[in-house]
């Protein structure tokens, strides 16, 4: 069965510092990867996806992320952090299946703190 | 991207009640599904929202609890039935547009409370 691990359940970083989110999953092939943020009494918002190609991702809001099969990870970057950028993030997997439908299993999920 | 709204945005039930969340996406989709975020936890996937069809549960969620309707490509609803406290949580659907790698939009979510 396919699984996400963030390690950092919170992570405080000072305004603009940079920021590095981990992501380790578990899944029998390369995954459809994706990074969603949530900010308070919000719905998900899309950041970044990985289906294949270029390892380095580039996303919204100045967000990349890096596939690193050989790591199993999937780490978000951002190299000087807003205040706004406060709030929760999650790294997401689904499987590659064609035509079908997607069963997305999410991280547990990050909070970012942003000191001013 | 798609555009989704739910409706309520929030409320607050009585324990015994039941409640239906209304989830409504501007253009035609492929898939729907209902998500549970329990407070302070991550998403946990309901159910997959088959149109023409009866939904897809995952396990640990029944239909006689959460019951769900897809009469048609753009509208969805999810029920809460017979809610308790453990119920509260914020409800979220959400689209897989057709064609699309299985990248998934989200509505702004429902956040119940159970009194």
């Amino acid at each position: 069965a396919q699984s996400v691990t963030q390690p950092d359940i919170h992570i405080t970083v000072s305004e603009g510092a940079s920021l590095e989110l981990r992501c380790n999953y578990s899944y029998g092939a390369t995954p459809y990867l994706f990074w969603y943020v949530q900010s308070p009494g919000q719905g998900l918002q899309l950041l970044l996806k990985y289906f294949s190609g270029d390892t380095l991702v580039q996303g919204i809001k100045g967000f990349e992320a890096e596939f690193k099969r050989s790591q199993s990870s999937f780490n978000l970057r951002k190299p000087s952090v807003h205040w706004s950028d406060a709030a929760e993030y999650f790294c997401a997997v689904g499987p590659v299946v064609t035509g079908g439908g997607n069963k997305l299993t999410f991280g547990t999920g990050t909070q970012l703190k942003v000191e001013l | 991207s798609a555009v989704i709204s739910q409706k309520p945005s929030r409320d607050i039930c009585q324990r015994g009640t039941s409640l239906t969340i209304q989830c409504q996406v501007d253009s035609q989709v492929t898939m729907m599904f209902w998500y549970r975020q329990q407070p302070g936890q991550s998403l946990t996937l309901i159910a997959t929202a088959n149109q023409g069809s009866e939904a897809t549960y995952e396990s640990g969620f029944v239909i006689d609890k959460f019951p769900i309707s897809r009469p048609n490509l753009t509208f969805s609803t999810l029920t809460v039935s017979n809610m308790s406290p453990e119920d509260s949580s914020i409800y979220l659907c959400s689209v897989q547009r057709p064609g699309s790698f299985n990248e998934q939009f989200f509505g702004p979510g429902t956040r119940l409370t159970v009194l």
